[in-house]
């Protein structure tokens, strides 16, 4: 199948500073890319959807000033934690479709975020 | 507004058969995804229905039934690696994926 790769796998940062995380479709283009956020033994929780060449659709309840959504080429979407804080530890993965019919979504590795 | 049930956590023998139910109440139907999930790991597809019936690939299977908004997937010959979350997700009318909160499955030896 093909491969999305997340990068970096975990961070961790102080309180007060951005974190930018990296979501690469290595073998397909991918014209929509999807950011969910996990809580420890929670399920998945979608804060947007990234459409390459225009802005991010947001989730309600996501600031979208906090977590910014870049999505400037087919094959990479980049979410950026700004001024993180301890609340804003958690599983960050990113996926991707080949297209807008395609039933398979690709998964990153996840990016586990650890805000001091 | 949109719901996905499907139980908190199962617990089965090892070699044995268990069966994760999902039942669902969406705006529109344009199919159904499960996903395995290792603690700490994304999750891998297993598999997608979008007509009634039964979708077998290997030891898993899932069936879905429209009219009655419930699907199931079936996992056979378990082993301890299938120990897992297994996430029940519906694509609705507008194409979002809606999604359970996951059923953690423990296999005992």
């Amino acid at each position: 199948g093909a491969v999305v790769s997340q990068h970096p796998s975990w961070v961790i940062c102080k309180s007060g500073t951005s974190v930018k995380i990296e979501c690469r479709s290595l073998d397909f283009q991918a014209t929509t890319m999807f950011w969910y956020r996990q809580f420890p033994k929670q399920s998945l929780m979608l804060m947007a959807t990234s459409n390459e060449g225009s802005k991010a659709t947001y989730e309600q309840g996501v600031e979208k000033d906090k977590f910014l959504i870049n999505h400037a080429s087919l094959t990479l979407s980049t979410l950026t934690v700004t001024s993180a804080h301890p609340e804003d530890s958690s599983f960050y993965i990113c996926s991707a479709r080949e297209g807008p019919d395609s039933g398979e979504l690709f998964f990153g590795e996840g990016s586990r975020l650890t805000v001091l | 507004g949109q719901n996905i049930d499907q139980p908190t956590e199962m617990t089965a023998t090892e070699g044995a058969i268990v069966q994760i139910n999902c039942t669902y109440q969406t705006s529109g139907f344009n199919g159904l995804f499960w996903y395995q999930q290792h603690a700490g790991e994304a999750p891998t597809f297993l598999s997608y229905n979008v007509l009634d019936g039964l979708e077998e690939k290997g030891r898993f299977s899932s069936f879905l039934s429209r009219s009655k908004g419930y699907s199931y997937l079936l996992l056979k010959e378990l082993q301890m690696k299938d120990s897992a979350s297994y996430l029940c997700a519906v694509r609705d009318s507008n194409y979002q994926l809606i999604w359970g909160a996951g059923t953690k499955l423990i296999i005992k030896p």
